[in-house]
């Protein structure tokens, strides 16, 4: 049992190129979770999704893309990748009113 | 007003102090509440759920209040082992939305 993977762990990325950040879960959860975090800040909801074919935007959406066509998978697109996107990105998946489980991160570099 | 607020810290603490963090949400309707534990560079960790009735596990007791609408968590007997990053988590509004909202966290750091 896996748990939430996902990939890659590292990034760099130069100004206006894109790319996306894979998540994927093993547990069967409905919810799933982008957020990021910025040195020293707390975590950013980016986007998030109630099930397949469901998704709706947090609070920091603007620069990034969501699909949810599986269960399993909830992959992050970025377009003309910016400085102001440099963080650590997090998955997170859980079900029912129970708590979510992370990822271990992607570290993005932006330059 | 933010969402879910807390109070960044950072606590210093002994060895064997007891410290309390609190934490307030805006929402009324909100649902489910968690603490989780993050720890320098990695992924956050569930330490406990917050119940209405209170709930303890081992050191640590968690608080609801849904009056005023602050959440607790109370470490006994601190360890070293404690220093780490608290996040308040809130799952928002009512029925099936799912929103899960963080606070910014706040910064323990025990010492012998």
């Amino acid at each position: 049992n896996a748990g939430v993977t996902q990939t890659p762990k590292f990034r760099i990325l130069k100004i206006g190129q894109s790319m996306t950040l894979q998540c994927a879960q093993d547990m069967n959860h409905n919810y799933m979770y982008w957020y990021r975090q910025d040195p020293g800040m707390g975590l950013k909801l980016i986007y998030y999704s109630v099930g397949a074919g469901i998704t709706d935007k947090g609070e920091v959406p603007n620069g990034y893309n969501v699909s949810r066509s599986t269960t399993e998978d909830f992959p992050l697109r970025l377009e003309l990748a910016a400085p102001s996107q440099t963080s650590v990105y997090f998955c997170a998946s859980r079900m029912g009113t129970g708590g979510a489980t992370f990822g271990s991160g992607t570290r993005l570099t932006v330059v | 007003r933010k969402e879910v607020e807390q109070d960044p810290g950072p606590f210093n603490v002994p060895e064997g102090a007891t410290v309390a963090f609190n934490c307030t949400y805006s929402n009324s309707a909100s649902q489910s509440f968690f603490w989780y534990r993050q720890d320098c560079r990695k992924e956050p960790k569930l330490l406990m759920s917050v119940y209405s009735s209170g709930n303890e596990d081992g050191r640590f007791t968690a608080q609801l209040n849904r009056a005023s609408q602050y959440i607790s968590l109370l470490i006994r007997d601190s360890k070293l082992s404690d220093s780490a990053t608290y996040l308040c988590v809130v799952i928002y509004g009512s029925g099936n939305t799912g929103k899960l909202i963080f606070g910014q966290g706040t910064t323990l750091q025990v010492k012998p």
